[in-house]
Order: structure tokens, then C-alpha cells, then sequence
């Protein structure tokens, strides 16, 4: 099963709104990141945050990693036509060298 | 500064045949994966390679796949007598260091292989 699951698969906002994807995960991580993927092309890292950092910002990006709840949010402010995109959480899991990526949240941003 | 270079970017295969896919890392980078993601889903992880060695194979199906990352030259992974369930897009990433616990643990992507089975 998945490490990381996405919630919601798919999200519709306007533009200028601000967007909230979750990311839930099942095991012990060392990080977790935030990957974009615009359609038909590769991942662009976003940010990421380690395992004992509980927020983290880089321009209209915030991301929240809450270990107890195994769960991740990240947060687009002052959403942009050009934020349409899908997005995925990736967790290094503790003793893997490996990131696994989960099913990914599809976000549309409506002009 | 070229990034992950990935080809054929599109390649088009009768079952039966075979596919190889051409990964060439950013320049220093000696770590490689490569990931399958299915049309609207995750990527999923198939194989960790570093130069001449396969550290971490265990999403790489046993039979008609391989991957190598030669000492020259680029990472190749074959898939032997391709099925239409190997339509895919294949996606390579490279990272500097051991696994992806670097000071900004991020992989690097290539735009991908889209693999088409007839």
C-alpha cells in the first residue's frame, strides 16, 4: 500500500485563493517533500521538511509535518493560473534510501 | 547545467519487442532511480542504482526488467518482450549523494519516457 496518501485527489479554486493539500504517511520518516508535476512533464522539488522541523516556508509555499498524526499539509497562498498542477508528498522512510511519492492531489487553478 | 536528461522522450513498442531507456544524470551526480507512474497516478519506485552497482531493486518486477548505471555512459533500464501493461511513463532522477539524505534531500527529475505497448 502506499506510504503517502494525498488528500483530496482533486482540487478546484479560484484564482487568488489559497490551496491546502494533505499528505498522510504510514511509517517513521527522515523527511518528507513536496513535489510539483506540471502534465506531461517531470517533478519539480518544492521544499522540504525533516522529521523534528514542524513548519517550513519559501515564497507562497508553507509546509506543516505533524510526526504524532503522521501528516503533512502544504499550503499555496494567492493562488496563480500557473499553479495548475499536480502535486505529491515523497517520505524518506527511516533506514530507506528510497522516496516514496503518493498518489498525488490534481490541482486546478480557475482564472 | 544540464539537468536529467531522459530518451527517447516517446517510444512506441509491439508486444514481444524490447525497450531500453537512456537516463543521463546531472553532471557529478552518481546516484540514480528510476520510477513508473501510471496515467493519472503516483510515481512508484522500481530501482536505486549507483555507479556499477544496484543498491535497491525492490520495485523492479523479477522477470524481463533490468537496470545497469555503468561506470561511462548513461543509466540504462530494459524491459525484454514488453506487454501493454508496461505503457507507462518511466521517470529518471539523480541525487549526489548516498540515497537522498543530502542537506536538501531532493531527487532530480528528468521530463520522463513515455513507453506505449501495442
Amino acid at each position: 500500500s502506499q506510504q503517502g496518501e494525498e488528500d483530496p485527489q482533486a482540487l478546484s479554486i479560484q484564482e487568488g485563493e489559497n490551496a491546502t493539500m494533505n499528505c498522510s504517511y504510514k511509517t517513521s520518516i527522515n523527511n518528507l517533500q513536496w513535489y510539483r508535476q506540471n502534465s506531461g512533464r517531470g517533478l519539480v522539488h518544492l521544499i522540504l521538511i525533516r522529521s523534528n522541523e514542524r513548519e517550513k516556508h519559501s515564497g507562497r509555499l508553507r509546509v506543516t509535518l505533524d510526526t504524532s498524526k503522521k501528516s503533512s499539509s502544504l499550503l499555496i497562498t494567492a493562488s496563480r493560473a500557473a499553479d495548475t498542477a499536480s502535486y505529491f508528498c515523497a517520505t524518506l522512510i527511516q533506514g530507506a534510501q528510497k522516496l516514496v511519492f503518493g498518489q498525488g492531489t490534481r490541482l486546478t487553478i480557475n482564472p | 547545467n544540464a539537468g536529467v536528461m531522459q530518451n527517447p522522450r516517446h517510444l512506441v513498442r509491439r508486444r514481444g519487442q524490447e525497450a531500453r531507456l537512456r537516463c543521463s544524470p546531472v553532471k557529478g551526480h552518481s546516484h540514480v532511480y528510476w520510477y513508473r507512474q501510471l496515467p493519472e497516478e503516483g510515481l512508484k519506485f522500481m530501482v536505486y542504482l549507483q555507479k556499477e552497482n544496484i543498491i535497491d531493486e525492490s520495485g523492479m518486477p523479477k522477470e524481463r526488467f533490468s537496470a545497469e548505471f555503468p561506470k561511462e555512459g548513461p543509466s540504462i533500464l530494459r524491459i525484454q518482450q514488453v506487454v501493454r501493461g508496461d505503457s507507462a511513463a518511466y521517470f529518471c532522477a539523480s541525487s549526489p549523494f548516498r540515497g537522498a539524505q543530502t542537506v536538501t534531500g531532493e531527487l532530480f527529475f528528468g521530463e520522463g519516457s513515455r513507453l506505449t505497448v501495442l
